[in-house]
This record gives structure tokens, C-alpha cells and sequence, in this order.
């Protein structure tokens, strides 16, 4: 069964100090792990579409990874404003297409 | 643009009420979907629609019904919806091949009473 788990559920952070956030899955067959944002009340916000082992792609103070069984998320020198849930999830053949299987999420907390 | 749109914002409605949510995109996406999102819980896929038609439907109860007129908009009618049907339900679309990044739109606010 597939599967998407996300460590850890919640961080807090201090302004400045750099962590990261995992993200490991169980999937027969990874076609795309994505990362979103997402903020009280909003709807999700995307951030990067990972394909291959390997691969890494940075916005701003975001840095991500993978490997074949998992994902990190790095926050380098987070801000207040980077307070958000983060959102990890797999896209998974279900019939005759796909779906994004989610993680639970993480809650991180920048304070100033 | 990766614009998803959804009207309206917030919505409260009776356990006898009829009510639509709407979504529109213009950036050509073939596939468009409903989630369910409760509080402190990640999206739940509730439909997806690919180039028009009902693709996947995850066991949702009737009294959800959705519509896509075209392939720019869709629409979710509500019917005797019940108090635990109150959520933020998101509406988001792909492209239609391969890896789909799906972008999300701000989401309706629904409560029931």
C-alpha cells in the first residue's frame, strides 16, 4: 500500500535557524513527489515537483531533495514569514490515472 | 499564471439547502479535481475529471454532485449536506499527461448548520 509519512509534525524554529523536514514514502513506482505550502484557511501552494533520485531544486530559503525513499525539505535562515504547514505528497496510479497521496504534514513555526 | 479560482469564499447553508461551488482555470489544464480538507488534516480527493469526464470518484456520498460544463470551470452542487460536511474544499487542476503538478485554488469555507 502506498504510503506518505512526514516528520516531524510540528517544529519551531527561531529566526535565523536553519532545519529541515522529512518526508519518506512507500509507493510502487514514484511518478513525481511534490512539495506545497499551505496557510491557515488557503488552499495549498505549490513548490517543487521532484522526479528522480537525486534530483534538488531551491526557491529562495527552500532547498529540496530526493532519494528513493525519501524527501527532505531544507529551510536555510528561516523568517517569520515562512511559518506555514508544508505539504509533502506522491502521485500514485489509481484506475486509469493518478492521485496525490498526501503526508500528514508539518507544522513549522518561525519565531522572531 | 498558475491562477485557480473558486467562488465563493465562504459559504453557510442548512442541512435542506441547495447549494454550488464553483472553479475556473485558464491555463489549459485537462484534468480538474474536488478535495475535502478538515481542519489540521491534509486534502482528501473527492473527484477528478479528465478532459471532461468523471475519471475518479473516491466513494463520495450522492449528496455531492459534481459538473464540468467545459474544460475551463467546474462545479460542485451540494444537497442535504450534513454538520460534518463542514471543511474547506479545494479545487485544483493538472495538466493532462505524465507527472501532473496540480495547483490549487484558495479554497470555499463551508459550514453547515
Amino acid at each position: 500500500e502506498d504510503q506518505v509519512t512526514q516528520s516531524p509534525e510540528a517544529l519551531r524554529l527561531q529566526e535565523g535557524e536553519s532545519s529541515s523536514l522529512n518526508c519518506s514514502y512507500t509507493v510502487s513506482g514514484l511518478r513525481g513527489l511534490f512539495w506545497y505550502r499551505q496557510d491557515p484557511g488557503k488552499g495549498p501552494e505549490f513548490l517543487f515537483t521532484l522526479y528522480s533520485a537525486g534530483e534538488e531544486k531551491e526557491k529562495e530559503r527552500l532547498k529540496a531533495t530526493l532519494t528513493k525513499k525519501e524527501s527532505f525539505l531544507h529551510i536555510t535562515a528561516p523568517k517569520p514569514e515562512d511559518s506555514a504547514t508544508y505539504l509533502c505528497a506522491v502521485q500514485v496510479i489509481l484506475l486509469n490515472d493518478y492521485k496525490l497521496s498526501f503526508g500528514a504534514g508539518t507544522t513549522v513555526t518561525v519565531r522572531a | 499564471d498558475t491562477e485557480v479560482t473558486q467562488t465563493p469564499k465562504h459559504l453557510v447553508m442548512g442541512m435542506t439547502n441547495k447549494k454550488s461551488l464553483k472553479c475556473e482555470q485558464h491555463m489549459g489544464h485537462r484534468a480538474m479535481y474536488w478535495y475535502k480538507q478538515k481542519a489540521k488534516k491534509p486534502p482528501e480527493l473527492m473527484f477528478v475529471y479528465s478532459y471532461e469526464k468523471l475519471s475518479i470518484n473516491e466513494s463520495v456520498p450522492s449528496r455531492f454532485s459534481p459538473e464540468c460544463p467545459n474544460s475551463s470551470l467546474l462545479n460542485l452542487h451540494l444537497h442535504a449536506l450534513q454538520p460534518e460536511d463542514s471543511a474547506l474544499y479545494l479545487c485544483a487542476s493538472s495538466g493532462g499527461q505524465g507527472i501532473k503538478t496540480q495547483y490549487f485554488g484558495p479554497g470555499t469555507r463551508l459550514l453547515v448548520l
